[in-house]
């Protein structure tokens, strides 16, 4: 069964710390994975998006791993701001076309002043 | 470009009532995804358009739901009768469908919170 799963569930930090989320997934054929960030009361908006042959992505002070050998992602988030508390979610893209996208629960951050 | 449109943004209706969600994909993009996002199950595929033709429902719950593609601009997310199960964000999104193998970003909506009570 396609799952993706997230960990930790939801994290709270200070403001200027860094952290690291995880994504675990089962997902076969794996397409591509991406993280999208999603405010509350808004829509998911993209972060990264990685093929099986990329291990790293960037954009801005997030930074996306992949090992698709263990089928493990991270994002990690450097120097984090008031504006990174959100929900991050974990999407992998399933199936030859990649439109079959299975999505992780998402982990909740707050991040504190 | 004002991003992908969805109206209401909050609807309050009672069980049995007929529920019509509404939604605008951006301009030239050929595929449109509706979707359902709650607490406990997260966010789910209820059906895929492309180029306004239905290519995969199997996230459709039951016959309650239907959605149509009349054309490029507008789809439309239908419940009758409606449920209190059925209380919980519903977003559209939309994608610009290229070559074959190549990775389409999906642009999500800002959803529509639906209280069935």
């Amino acid at each position: 069964k396609n799952q993706v799963e997230q960990s930790p569930q939801s994290l709270i930090i200070l403001e200027g710390k860094n952290c690291t989320l995880q994504c675990n997934y089962t997902v076969s054929p794996f397409s591509n994975l991406r993280w999208y960030k999603q405010d509350t009361g808004r829509g998911p908006v993209s972060l990264t998006i990685m093929t099986f042959s990329e291990n790293t992505k960037s954009n801005g002070r997030y930074t996306a791993t992949l090992d698709a050998d263990t089928k493990q992602s991270s994002l990690h988030i450097t120097a984090s701001q008031l504006s990174d508390s959100a929900s991050y979610i974990c999407v992998v893209s399933a199936g030859q076309a990649g439109t079959a996208l299975i999505f992780g629960k998402g982990t909740t951050l707050s991040v504190s002043s | 470009d004002a991003g992908v449109i969805q109206s209401p943004r909050h609807e309050v209706t009672e069980m049995g009532q007929e529920v019509t969600l509404r939604c605008k994909p951006i301009s030239g993009h050929n595929s449109l995804f509706w979707y359902r996002q709650t607490m406990m199950r997260g966010l789910e595929l209820l059906i895929y358009f492309n180029n306004n033709v239905p290519i995969d429902d199997s996230g459709m719950p039951e016959d309650r739901f239907s959605a149509k593609m009349p054309n490029a601009s507008f789809s439309t997310l239908k419940i009758q009768p409606s449920e209190p199960r059925d209380s919980a964000v519903y977003f559209c999104a939309s994608s610009l469908e290229s070559l074959a193998g190549a990775i389409n970003e999906q642009f999500f909506g800002p959803g529509t919170r639906l209280t069935v009570l």
